[in-house]
C-alpha cells in the first residue's frame, strides 16, 4: 500500500510570500492526488485534484504541482495570507485497485505571520 | 460541511463500554468513510461503505464494526472501547462515478470520544 510523507515540521512564513508544502509518496504511482485543508476542530475540506498525467494545476492562488519521476507533489499558496494558516493533507489511491480508498498524510502546519 | 452530520459531537466512557457513533448524510453520495486522526498518524481509514449493506475493512479496522442500513446513515460501533480508541473520529462521503473527481471526499464535523 501506499507510504505518504509530508513536510514533518511546521511551516511558519510571512504574509505576502509564497508558501510551499512538500508531499512524497513511495510504491506505486497514483493516478490522481487530493490536497485538503484542516482547520483546528474541524474536518478537512477538499482542496485541489491533479491527475497522473497533469504537471501542474491552479486555482486562484494555489498551485499543484505533480511529478511522478521524483515521487513528488508540491502545493503552493502565493501571497500567503493569515487566513491560510491551517494544515494541509495531502492524499492518494491506497492502491491501483482501491481507487475509492484514500491513504491521508500527517500533514503539514502551516503558520502566516501578519 | 456538505449535509453531513456525526452524533455525538463529544463523548467520554470508560473502558469495556459499547459505543455507537453515527454518521447522517442529506447528499445521497454511495460511498461513505470512518477515519480515525490521532497527532502524528493522520487521518487512518477504519471502514468505509460502497453502498447499502456493503461495506469492507480499512487500514485500522480490529476492534470497530459497521452497519448501513440505509443510504444516508452509516454507523460505526467500538464493541468493548479500550483507551488506546480515545481518538476524533471522521465521516466522509463521495460520490459514485468513473471520473477520479468523484473520489473528493466530504468530511463530516468530527466526534471527539474519550475511553477512560
Amino acid at each position: 500500500s501506499q507510504k505518504i510523507e509530508q513536510n514533518s515540521e511546521a511551516l511558519n512564513i510571512q504574509e505576502g510570500k509564497t508558501a510551499t508544502l512538500t508531499c512524497n509518496y513511495t510504491n506505486y504511482s497514483p493516478a490522481y492526488l487530493q490536497w485538503y485543508r484542516q482547520d483546528p476542530g474541524r474536518g478537512p475540506v477538499f482542496l485541489l485534484l491533479i491527475r497522473e498525467n497533469e504537471k501542474e494545476k491552479r486555482k486562484e492562488r494555489l498551485k499543484v504541482t505533480f511529478d511522478t519521476t521524483l515521487k513528488q507533489s508540491l502545493f503552493h499558496i502565493t501571497a500567503s495570507q493569515p487566513a491560510d494558516s491551517a494544515t494541509y493533507l495531502c492524499a492518494l489511491p491506497v492502491s491501483s485497485g482501491s481507487a475509492r480508498q484514500l491513504t491521508f498524510g500527517s500533514g503539514t502546519q502551516l503558520t502566516v505571520l501578519p | 460541511d456538505a449535509g453531513i452530520t456525526q452524533s455525538p459531537r463529544h463523548k467520554v466512557t470508560e473502558t469495556g463500554t459499547p459505543v455507537t457513533l453515527r454518521c447522517h448524510q442529506t447528499e445521497n453520495h454511495r460511498y461513505m468513510y470512518w477515519y480515525r486522526q490521532d497527532p502524528g498518524h493522520g487521518l487512518r481509514l477504519i471502514h468505509y461503505s460502497y453502498g447499502v449493506k456493503d461495506t469492507d475493512k480499512g487500514e485500522v479496522s480490529d476492534g470497530y464494526s459497521v452497519s448501513r442500513s440505509k443510504t444516508e446513515d452509516f454507523l460505526l460501533t467500538l464493541e468493548s472501547a479500550t483507551s488506546s480508541q480515545t481518538s476524533v473520529y471522521f465521516c466522509a462521503i463521495s460520490e459514485f462515478g468513473q471520473a477520479v473527481e468523484y473520489n473528493e471526499q466530504f468530511f463530516g464535523p468530527g466526534t471527539r470520544l474519550t475511553v477512560l
